[in-house]
């Protein structure tokens, strides 16, 4: 599978919503997609998994939606801290598991 | 406190080799699967083997088949990630991570990751 991310860049304010999109060269099976937050010098955090499961500890302000083949991450009012370059992954049990290119969400 | 820690990088000759491990701490090791990630500089992530819970079964990334071999003790608690043959473009930081709970998952914990570089 290959997992297209667009934009590639996405420049938005603080407080303003941001919607970053996931696409599949083929179905997800059971929606085995994840994403991921990564901030510069750091490891990348665990957001959502299943496509809409947020995972332990992340904001409600961060939402999945999506199945098959389209996924979009939602982030519904932009934090400072949330600036940072965002990836998809999709999980089913056979590899490889792969990532989206990642998209950089940068302060206008 | 649940952490991954990462040792064993460095500089290694194109052509060498190198062995990463992985310390984990906090949970029961044996019952996840585990991975390494890499990250070449300024590029994304890109996904590179998993070992299930006792060992028995692993992958490789096609770019590594051959050249990596990824493996566990669970008595210790760590993981590894032997590289051999290694080429300019394997230089990147590795970070390992924790799958599923006895099976796949999402990568829900990382190490804070080790960069490996390897020179001509």
């Amino acid at each position: 599978i290959v997992l297209t991310q667009s934009p590639g860049t996405l420049s938005l304010s603080p407080g303003e919503r941001a919607s970053l999109s996931c696409r599949a060269s083929e179905t997800v099976s059971n929606n085995y997609l994840a994403w991921y937050q990564q901030k510069p010098g750091q490891a990348p955090r665990l957001l959502i998994y299943g496509a809409s499961t947020r995972a332990t500890g992340i904001p409600d302000r961060f939402s999945g939606t999506g199945s098959g083949t389209d996924f979009t991450l939602t982030i519904s009012r932009l934090e400072p801290e949330d600036f940072a370059v965002y990836y998809c992954q999709e999980y089913d049990i056979s590899p490889p598991y792969t990532f989206g290119q990642g998209t950089k969400l940068e302060i206008k | 406190e649940v952490q991954l820690v990462e040792s064993g990088g460095g500089l290694a000759q194109s052509g060498g080799s190198l062995r990463l491990s992985c310390a984990a701490s906090g949970f029961i090791f044996n019952t996840h699967w585990m991975h390494w990630v890499r990250q070449a500089p300024g590029k994304g992530l890109m996904w590179v083997s998993r070992i299930n819970g006792d060992g028995s079964n692993a992958a490789y990334a096609d770019s590594v088949e051959g050249r990596f071999t990824i493996s566990r003790d669970n008595a210790k608690g760590t993981l590894y990630l032997q590289l051999n043959s290694l080429r300019v473009e394997d230089t990147a930081v590795y970070f390992c991570s924790r799958g599923g709970y006895f099976s796949f998952g999402p990568l829900d914990l990382w190490g804070p990751g080790i960069l490996v570089t390897v020179s001509s």
